[in-house]
């Protein structure tokens, strides 16, 4: 069955990278996203990348994907206060935005 | 646009008690989608519906029933609450549901049964 994993938690100190990790287990996950969810909101879209990508840069975000090894991460540049939030993986397994959800990493961002 | 809003933001039942979380969107989306968020566990999606008139199971659907008489209603009714569907639920639309559109979310609707 599908199940996506991801470290509980990560601190950083603000201008640091951060670089949150996932790893999936279905190869036949078609694209792969990452969501923030900033304290008693919703999900948020940040970026995703097709299964048939290595890399995509989104302005301070850069996703890298490695198949092989079913491993996702996102790098954040120059990381924030306003970054800290929890930050889900998912990936869509049959289309129609089926999505299956990693546990989330919560990103704690200190002065 | 108001986006994706959900009723109630707080809800407190008993065992056996129904209620109706309300979905409504006014972008215009036809899919439209259920998940509930447990602690130390990802989203997990309960229902999904594809355009009006035509719903499907998600992941876990048991002790849940939805509809879509309209585009830009989805409601999730719990017919008899449970413990166990203590949770945060979220609702979720996109234009197509394709992958590559954009998946706008609720607030949430933080439930829990006694």
């Amino acid at each position: 069955g599908e199940d996506v994993e991801q470290s509980l938690f990560l601190s950083v100190r603000e201008g640091d990278s951060s670089v949150i990790n996932c790893t999936y287990t279905d190869s036949s996950s078609t694209y792969l996203y990452w969501y923030k969810q900033e304290p008693g909101a919703g999900l948020q879209l940040l970026t995703y990348i097709f299964s048939n990508m290595d890399m995509k840069q989104d302005q301070r975000l850069t996703v890298l994907l490695n198949k092989k090894d079913k491993h996702l991460s996102l790098r954040i540049a120059d990381t924030q206060t306003g970054d800290s939030a929890i930050y889900f993986c998912a990936e869509s397994i049959q289309g129609f935005q089926k999505l299956v959800f990693g546990t989330g990493t919560r990103l704690l961002v200190s002065p | 646009n108001a986006g994706v809003t959900q009723t109630p933001k707080f809800q407190v039942l008993k065992t056996g008690q129904s209620m109706t979380l309300q979905c409504a969107q006014d972008m215009n989306h036809e899919y439209m989608s259920w998940y509930r968020q447990d602690p130390g566990m990802g989203l997990r999606l309960i229902h999904y519906s594809v355009g009006a008139g035509i719903t499907d199971q998600g992941e876990v659907p048991n002790g849940y029933n939805v509809s879509r008489s309209t585009t830009e209603d989805f409601p999730l009714r719990l017919l008899s609450a449970a413990p166990s569907q203590t949770s945060v639920y979220f609702c979720a639309s996109s234009l197509r549901g394709r992958d590559t559109d954009t998946q706008y979310f609720g607030p949430g609707t933080r439930l829990t049964v006694l």
